[in-house]
């Protein structure tokens, strides 16, 4: 069974611009979740979709903005980025999203605005 | 606020040593303490984890110790090995809150052979 995976491995962006991050979950998982990992803030929760739906969100701004497709790949994307926005972004795939299992995660797309 | 808080930063152990990591939480609601070990240029990858029901869990060489008066949960990795050389991430979650885990800050731990 494949991982998750995420794409772009790598991408490199000027503030202002806007960048769009793709995940495909292990197949069969229904549960979607992102995290941002900096080394000052450490790994911070995103959101998380399941079923098409958001069902959580953690204490971002607004530029930040997520989807999840009827084949539970899910997308995020960021606008108007910040310097600060430079991070690995990683997303992670659970069966049931029900909390309290097993999350998979990808590699991660690290992101470098300039 | 930070909710998780993980102790200490970094570590350094020999072989054959025990590796211990320590993590406090705050909030009460908490119900599921999992463990994730990430290697550099790889997401991180659950070791072990428990729920407040049960006062330690072992797993292979991997040990959770978890006092819940205390709010405070621990990671012990016997007989550590230079291929154990990662760094770890203690988290929590609620159970209502889906796959929203909150982390601790990490701790690199390097095995010296």
């Amino acid at each position: 069974k494949a991982g998750v995976t995420q794409t772009p491995r790598y991408l490199i962006k000027t503030r202002g611009q806007q960048v769009t991050l793709s995940c495909s979950p292990i197949s069969g998982h229904r549960s979607v979740s992102w995290y941002q990992q900096t080394p000052g803030q450490g790994l911070q929760f995103l959101f998380e979709y399941f079923s098409e739906t958001q069902r959580n969100k953690g204490n971002f701004p607004g530029r930040f903005s997520g989807r999840q497709f009827s084949n539970s790949r899910s997308e995020m994307n960021v606008s108007t980025l910040e310097l600060g926005d430079s991070a690995l972004y990683l997303c992670a795939s659970s069966a049931l999203g029900t909390g309290a299992e097993k999350l998979f995660f990808g590699s991660g797309t690290q992101l470098s605005v300039l | 606020q930070q909710q998780v808080k993980q102790s200490p930063q970094s570590l350094i152990v020999q072989k054959g040593g025990i590796s211990i990591i320590n993590c406090a939480y705050e909030n009460t609601a908490f119900d599921y303490f999992p463990w994730y070990q990430q290697f550099p240029g790889k997401g991180p990858a659950l070791l072990i984890a428990i729920r407040p029901d049960v006062s330690e869990k072992k797993e292979g060489r991997f040990t959770i110790s978890f006092n819940k008066s205390a709010k405070q949960f621990s990671l012990h990795i016997m007989d550590s090995q230079p291929g154990d050389s990662a760094t770890y991430f203690c988290a929590a979650s609620k159970g209502n809150a889906g796959n929203m885990l909150t982390f601790g800050g990490g701790t690199r731990l390097m095995v010296k052979p």
